[in-house]
């Protein structure tokens, strides 16, 4: 089975720091993306990557940067956080074929930014 | 623009059966996801479908009407663990996926 692993469930961080969040898959998936996701909304696109050290802005990346150094990892980062980006955010990955994969979730971070 | 509708909540019994509707406007359309996501759990997929038509796996069946721009997941034998939110997506002509908001589905007993 694919793991995707987020490196915290819950985070607590202040208004203009710097936070990152970490993502390791463990299937060698091309593909990683990240998303937020908040109430009555669907999951909101804000990076996805589809090789090392590729990136590109998905539909909201207005706040956040990605770094992909290693095929397996792909980190998130608020370069100063503030209280809307309060929110769960959730790393995705998938292979890349010549049919259309699935996308496979790790289990989020809830992040408030306080 | 590009748009996903579906139910925001519904109400089953254990044992019966319910269908969620899905309905999508996107900027084309290269198939249609289903997954379920637990209270505080990682989303996980349910199904695929590209072609019209009915997809069964097990309790669980999905439906694609392309030309209605319509699906609908169906699930039978309702059990509790069923409780859940299920997320419809589409992926558009740029292979994005476009996500629904999700349906909460809650299960009396």
């Amino acid at each position: 089975d694919v793991k995707v692993t987020q490196s915290s469930r819950y985070l607590v961080k202040r208004t203009g720091e710097k936070v990152f969040l970490e993502c390791v898959q463990d299937m060698d998936h091309e593909n990683m993306f990240w998303y937020r996701q908040d109430p009555g909304l669907g999951l909101r696109l804000i990076y996805f990557s589809y090789d090392v050290k590729m990136k590109e802005k998905g539909d909201i990346p207005e706040g956040y940067s990605v770094s992909r150094e290693k095929k397996e990892r792909f980190s998130l980062i608020l370069e100063s956080a503030s209280t809307n980006q309060t929110s769960m955010y959730l790393c995705a990955s998938s292979l890349t074929g010549e049919l259309v994969q699935p996308q496979h979730f790790g289990d989020g971070t809830r992040l408030s930014i306080l | 623009g590009q748009n996903i509708d579906q139910p925001t909540e519904m109400t089953a019994t254990e044992g019966a059966i319910v269908q969620i509707n899905c309905t999508y406007q996107t900027s084309g359309f290269n198939g249609l996801f289903w997954y379920q996501q637990h209270a505080g759990e990682a989303p996980t997929f349910l199904s695929y479908n590209v072609l019209d038509g009915l997809e069964e796996k097990g309790r669980f069946s999905s439906f694609l009407s392309r030309s209605k721009g319509y699906s609908y997941l169906l699930l039978k034998e309702l059990q509790m663990k069923d409780s859940a939110s299920y997320l419809c997506a589409v992926l558009d002509s740029n292979y994005q996926l476009i996500w629904g908001a999700g349906t909460k589905l809650i299960i009396k007993p």
